[in-house]
């Protein structure tokens, strides 16, 4: 499995909802990410988990709280968002070792988030 | 800090047209330098990567070559197809083991038949 996995695809939410985005991967990697990538821009960086211990938190708000149950699952809790968070959600995952950035990362499809 | 120059687009070209998209940066030490692809309504993919000066990445008919001297890592593919139509990222992941990636701000290719 090379894969990373996230779910749901879409989702529409309104600002007083809580919802969660679900990201899986198999392929033994010890460090996963989330990314946030509005219309044509580049993806940034939000939190990065190494060894399922919060590792970098990009001075992100608190409407988002990331969870890592185990080193396959990562997880972002969404509560009262604003209409401004609508964009594609990334999860992408990386192995750790020597020289980690040697191989690159894999993402998954995203998650494309609406706020109403 | 570090950070990716990159062509921005967007660019059309018809089908078998030699394709090139610059790309420098600037970090400290020596980084890894990544292209990913991201087509329409997907999440990203990594095309090639290179990790150390002169090495080459090449994927798909797509090469890079690190060049530490002049910081660049421009990507270029001989003749481009309808289907290489999406997105183009450089990024580059630095080697001080803070795990991030910094991305370049995106070039959209459109290939027409």
């Amino acid at each position: 499995d090379t894969e990373v996995t996230q779910t749901p695809k879409h989702l529409v939410m309104g600002m007083t909802n809580k919802k969660s985005l679900k990201c899986e991967q198999h392929m033994g990697h010890r460090a996963m990410y989330w990314y946030k990538q509005k219309a044509k821009k580049p993806p940034e960086l939000m939190f990065v988990y190494s060894y399922e211990k919060l590792s970098i938190n990009e001075s992100v708000p608190s409407r988002f709280s990331p969870e890592c149950p185990n080193s396959s699952l990562l997880n972002l809790h969404l509560h009262a968002l604003q209409p401004e968070d609508s964009a594609l959600y990334l999860c992408a995952s990386s192995s750790r070792g020597f020289r980690v950035s040697d191989y690159g990362y894999t993402f998954g499809s995203g998650t494309r988030l609406t706020v109403v | 800090g570090d950070s990716v120059t990159q062509m921005e687009g967007p660019v059309t070209l018809s089908e078998e047209a030699f394709l090139t998209i610059n790309c420098t940066y600037t970090a400290t030490g020596y980084p890894s330098l990544f292209w990913y692809v991201q087509y329409p309504g997907e999440g990203l993919q990594l095309l090639l990567k290179a990790t150390k000066a002169d090495d080459k990445g090449s994927n798909k008919g797509f090469e890079a070559t690190y060049r530490k001297e002049t910081t660049s890592f421009h990507l270029e593919k001989g003749s481009v197809q309808v289907s290489d139509s999406a997105v183009y990222f450089c990024a580059l992941s630095d080697q001080g083991g803070s795990e991030k990636l910094v991305f370049g701000k995106g070039m959209k290719l459109t290939v027409n038949p």
